[in-house]
């Protein structure tokens, strides 16, 4: 089974709209780590944002905000005001305990196309 | 400023003949990974090493080894490049010790290709 679900292959936004990118994921341990990766075309993987399976609060970096929904089992990223700079492929991501925390799991990416 | 440095950026070999790959980190963090990833698909674990423990995925091939001599230098050793073998390979550290919360710190990669 998938432990990490982005649906949405590719996505268009226009530019200066708000986008949600989709991830669920699957995990029995109580304890895990979420987290949200931009990739750039040059290759290079830049953490966004960071959601604890504890924390009360949605994680907010910025224009990035993250929808976590801990019953559904899901931890969407939404970009506000969306930039030609945005136009990157985005992994969503989650860290175990049960795994001693190294592991990282990513899901199939979701490539964003901002439109100007 | 603190960084993950990976060297060469691009790197060409031929089919079968071993190549090396190389990542330093200055953040000083105890765990470093090698990810392999293909194109426009995730990227893949290979090992990862905790201070000095290596930590090999299971599906990893034999034909790719790491080295870690020290905190700050890890290699990533291809002994016989096949042509799917091609791919950005990605070094990223995590730390200062081993936590879920820990975002990982990723290199600009190594784009391998083979002939």
């Amino acid at each position: 089974a998938q432990k990490i679900t982005q649906t949405q292959p590719g996505m268009f936004v226009q530019e200066k709209e708000a986008v949600t990118l989709d991830c669920t994921y699957d995990t029995s341990d109580p304890s895990y780590g979420l987290f949200w990766y931009k990739q750039p075309s040059s290759g290079e993987m830049i953490f966004l944002i960071y959601q604890g399976s504890y924390d009360q609060q949605n994680a907010t970096e910025g224009r990035y905000s993250l929808n976590f929904q801990k019953a559904r089992k899901s931890a969407n990223l939404v970009i506000s005001a969306s930039q030609l700079g945005d136009s990157a492929m985005y992994f969503c991501a989650m860290r175990e305990v049960n795994t001693g925390g190294f592991k990282t799991i990513f899901g199939a990416g979701t490539r964003l196309f901002v439109k100007a | 400023d603190a960084m993950v440095i990976q060297n060469p950026r691009y790197q060409v070999t031929q089919f079968g003949k071993p190549v090396t790959l190389s990542c330093s980190q200055t953040l000083n963090h105890n765990v470093m990974y090698w990810y392999q990833q293909k194109s426009s698909q995730a990227p893949k674990l290979l090992f990862h090493y905790y201070d000095k423990d290596f930590n090999n995925e299971a599906d990893t091939p034999d034909n790719f080894q790491s080295r870690r001599p020290n905190t700050s230098f890890c290699f990533l050793d291809i002994r016989s490049p096949g042509l799917g073998d091609a791919a950005m390979y990605l070094c990223a550290t995590s730390g200062p010790e081993r936590d879920i919360n820990n975002e990982q710190f990723f290199g600009p990669g190594t784009r391998l290709t083979v002939l």
